[in-house]
């Protein structure tokens, strides 16, 4: 059975802190790893990932994939309250259908 | 915005009623799926589409049905609704020049007392 796991679960930080989250992967025919960012609301697209050591950057946002130890991370930098979201990890595997998600990781930024 | 909209956005129901929640996009995408979304679970597929009449099932799909008769709409029928498909739908389709990356609509929120 594929999966996919992040972590933490959750954590609260301060406005201006970096984070790193974390999420790791078991699947069979992996084909692509995906970001998602989720307010209240819904998910909407941050990044994707198809290679390792490859960093994709978007502003504040970076992230890179490991395909070898199965891992991918999602950094934030000089957070801000705005970034207060839940973080979901989607991989691809097999066909177009085949996606798991992880549980996410709720962000909470404090002033 | 890939012009994704769901209906209704919020539903409550009695248990044993039929529902019929909608998804429907204007640019012709050819994939189209439904999740549900649970605290602790995350989102978990219930059935995807690949094109007209072509419907296919997901992971927890079980007591629900889609149709879709014309590209733009995906229907998710539950023939009759149970307390444990109180949860908050999503519908979503596949965008991107990779065709992996996916684009939701803004939820269904669906209480069956």
């Amino acid at each position: 059975e594929d999966k996919v796991v992040q972590s933490p679960l959750s954590l609260v930080v301060h406005e201006g802190d970096t984070v790193t989250l974390n999420c790791s992967y078991e699947v069979t025919n992996f084909r692509s790893l995906l970001w998602y960012k989720q307010e209240k609301k819904a998910p909407t697209f941050l990044f994707m990932l198809t290679s390792s050591g490859i960093e994709k950057k978007s502003g504040r946002l970076s992230s890179i994939l490991d395909k070898k130890e199965l891992f991918s991370i999602l950094n934030i930098t000089a957070t801000q309250t705005g970034d207060s979201a839940v973080y979901l990890c989607v991989v691809n595997s097999g066909g177009y259908q085949k996606v798991t998600f992880g549980t996410g990781t709720k962000l909470q930024v404090i002033p | 915005d890939a012009g994704i909209t769901q209906s209704p956005r919020h539903k409550v129901t009695e248990t044993g009623t039929p529902v019929t929640l909608r998804c429907h996009q204007t640019e012709n995408h050819r994939y189209m799926y439904w999740y549900r979304q649970d605290p602790g679970h995350g989102l978990r597929l219930i059935h995807y589409s690949y094109g007209v009449k072509d419907t296919d099932k997901g992971e927890v799909s079980d007591g629900y049905s889609v149709s879709r008769s014309k590209t733009e709409d995906f229907l998710l029928t539950l023939e009759s609704a149970t307390s444990s498909q109180t949860s908050v739908y999503f519908c979503a389709i596949k965008v991107g020049p990779s065709g992996y990356e996916q684009y939701f609509g803004p939820g269904t929120r669906l209480t069956v007392t």
